[in-house]
């Protein structure tokens, strides 16, 4: 069936370290990627989406690529901030809406 | 502002009481969800309806139910709360059901059952 696996984190950096979030995923036919966030004692929020291969998404400067090749939709950020920490989820929607399990991210100035 | 809304946002029950987590959506949405959040176990399927008058089970639907009389509401009832249920529960919408637009979320209920 379909799936979503993203890193394990927590994940922790410095202000303006360069971020990326690895995910793969396995689905049958041509799903939509997403990425949400989830900042503290929040609900989740889009923070970008890409429909098809090769779109590129992006966000608050953030960005995501959906590579078919090889099932991926890493995240990515050239220069964190003290304000992009949160926990991070990659999903994908086919026949249904699948979430990974969340990536902790905490920035220290 | 448009959106979902979820009440209440904390609840503390004891083991056995029953209670409705409310969720209302004003978007005019087909497909409403629930999930509940666990740590490191992300977001997973209770319930979810593609229309009034449609409900389906998810991943974990034991000791909830569901109804949906309007389009716009979709409250998620516990029938008899046990300590495993202690979660943060969120309602979700979408257009459609495969949620191409991408899902909106509710603010979330923290739920203690002791």
């Amino acid at each position: 069936g379909d799936s979503v696996t993203q890193m394990e984190g927590p994940v922790t950096l410095s202000e303006e370290a360069f971020l990326t979030i690895n995910c793969t995923y396995t689905a049958t036919g041509y799903p939509s990627l997403f990425w949400y966030v989830q900042y503290p004692g929040e609900g989740l929020q889009l923070l970008l989406k890409a429909t098809k291969a090769d779109d590129k998404g992006s966000n608050k400067g953030f960005e995501a690529t959906y590579r078919k090749e090889t099932t991926s939709f890493h995240l990515e950020k050239g220069s964190v901030q003290v304000s992009d920490s949160a926990v991070y989820f990659c999903a994908l929607t086919g026949n249904q809406f699948y979430f990974g399990t969340g990536t902790s991210l905490t920035v220290i100035p | 502002n448009a959106g979902v809304t979820q009440t209440p946002k904390f609840q503390v029950l004891k083991t056995g009481q029953s209670m409705t987590l409310q969720c209302a959506q004003d978007m005019n949405h087909e497909y409403m969800s629930w999930y509940r959040q666990d740590p490191g176990m992300g977001l997973r399927l209770i319930h979810y309806s593609v229309g009034a008058g449609i409900t389906d089970q998810g991943e974990v639907p034991n000791g909830y139910n569901v109804s949906r009389s309007t389009t716009e509401d979709f409250p998620l009832r516990l029938l008899s709360a046990a300590p495993s249920q202690t979660s943060v529960y969120f309602c979700a919408s979408s257009y459609r059901e495969t949620g191409h637009y991408g899902y909106t979320f509710g603010s979330g209920t923290r739920l203690t059952v002791v």
